[in-house]
């Protein structure tokens, strides 16, 4: 059971537009840490992909967004590509536990 | 560019020890923390254990507190996980990663990752 709670799979069709959540709680997401999120294609390394809630790294295309409300964050994906596929992961820190925390992981497949 | 190169990885009996490497170049390594992540068959990632610049301060995963030990030598731009006492919980992919500068805790770019794999 992971810390960072993300669906395990979501899907949509070439052009369209998903997103996916990642629901913590007050000792992670909600204290104020930031939310990054990890792509991985085709099970090689994982690539970041949005780092402090909603920031692009140079190269990664603004189809890609984050956002963070609460206890919670968002990835969204728009104009969909078969290149996208993949799975997805959420990241933040706990205070509690006091250790870096993951979401499981959100297969994305473009239909 | 940024490279990070690991090595090390294989087959280990549960109760064994292995000592992981990872090869750094693009940056300048000793003004980076470095950390360790690691990916089971098909499961989720997990971070294990990060180091800070000058190698004086370490935290864990709690799993593995005790039995692995992260450690760096600078002049070599290298990052090591020394694992002791392992079980077949700690089959894994294992990544070395630069950690994200400011804000919270991350990472900004990962090896291509090592497989080490307990079993008898």
């Amino acid at each position: 059971q992971s810390v960072l709670t993300q669906p395990p799979s979501v899907s949509g069709a070439p052009g369209q537009r998903v997103t996916i959540s990642c629901t913590g709680s007050s000792s992670n997401i909600g204290t104020g840490y930031d939310v990054h999120w990890y792509q991985q294609v085709s099970g090689i390394a994982p690539k970041l992909l949005i780092y402090g809630n909603t920031n692009r790294p140079s190269g990664v295309p603004d189809r890609f967004s984050g956002s963070k409300s609460g206890t919670s964050a968002s990835l969204a994906i728009t104009g969909l590509q078969a290149e996208d596929e993949g799975d997805y992961y959420c990241q933040s820190y706990d205070s509690s536990l006091s250790v870096w925390v993951f979401g499981g992981g959100t297969k994305l497949t473009v239909l | 560019e940024v490279h990070l190169v690991e090595s090390g990885g294989g087959l280990v009996q549960p109760g064994g020890s292995l000592r992981l490497s990872c090869a750094a170049s693009g940056f300048t390594f000793g003004t980076y923390w470095m950390s360790w992540v690691r990916q089971a068959p098909g499961k989720g990632l997990e971070w294990v254990a990060n180091i800070k610049q000058d190698g004086s301060e370490k935290y864990y995963v709690d799993s593995v507190k005790g039995r692995f030990s992260i450690s760096r030598d600078n002049a070599k731009d290298s990052l090591f996980l020394q694992m002791n006492s392992l079980t077949a919980e700690d089959t894994a992919i294992y990544y070395c990663a630069r950690d994200l500068v400011g804000g919270s805790p991350g990472i900004d770019y990962w090896g291509q990752g090592t497989l080490v794999t307990v079993s008898s």
